[in-house]
């Protein structure tokens, strides 16, 4: 099945901007959606298809693609954002695919 | 309030066999497409099956001829039998409703509603 390549860990500065990404082929016909997880919780999707949040998702959060890669934004990052980020979609044969995660530490 | 609850897991010797249950409220599992996705101690999430809602299954590779996904639509309850355990099936377990539009390129897919997961350990 197709693969999907986050870089394991990123940081920001508290208020700065990050921007999270996620390469693979799939995501040339597929929009990825994003997970957050916090340690011992289940993930929670926050962005998906274009650029969609879900209730209650802070507006802060943001998603775009180009060609193979997608990209996760948040702008102004705030404490509670530090978690673990998935990115999301389905391979060419129909089956579901997911990033190896990326660990936002927010400084 | 929509809500999956997991159930079923826990500590298993290799080669034996384990049953886990998703409970679902708000939510129809006959109407839906359902996964169960696992996430080894310190890894990342696996997708692992998927039910869809006309009842087609589907398997991710590692676990394809020794895992079932099946659903009990009168008590609204998703399965997974899970036979043949493995060490490297060690993994927190949850069940999640998925949702996506395959209207037009580029389609989307996500997951929606998550159960907390249940714990299955593969040890001897």
């Amino acid at each position: 099945s197709s693969e999907l390549t986050q870089d394991p860990a990123v940081s920001v500065a508290l208020g700065q901007t990050v921007r999270i990404t996620c390469q693979g082929d799939s995501l040339r016909s597929y929009y990825a959606s994003w997970y957050q997880q916090k340690p011992g919780q289940a993930p929670v999707v926050v962005i998906f298809g274009q650029n969609n949040r879900p209730s209650g998702i802070p507006d802060r959060f943001s998603g775009s693609r180009s060609g193979n890669t997608a990209s996760l934004t948040i702008t102004g990052a705030q404490a509670e954002d530090e978690a673990d980020y998935y990115c999301n979609s389905r391979d060419s044969i129909g089956d579901v695919v997911f990033g190896g995660g990326t660990k936002l530490t927010v400084l | 309030e929509v809500q999956l609850v997991e159930t079923g897991g826990g500590l298993i010797q290799p080669g034996g066999s384990l049953r886990l249950s998703c409970a679902a409220s708000g939510l129809s599992v006959s109407s839906n497409y359902m996964s169960w996705v696992r996430q080894a101690p310190g890894k990342g999430l696996e997708w692992v099956s998927v039910i869809y809602s006309g009842g087609n299954t589907y398997y991710a590779d590692s676990v394809k001829g020794r895992f079932t996904i099946s659903r009990d639509n009168s008590k609204n309850t998703l399965h997974l039998q899970m036979n043949s355990l493995r060490v490297e099936d060690t993994a927190v377990y949850f069940c999640a409703r998925d949702r996506f539009n395959l209207a037009a390129a580029p389609y989307h897919y996500y997951m929606d509603v998550w159960g907390k997961g249940t714990t299955v350990t593969v040890s001897s």
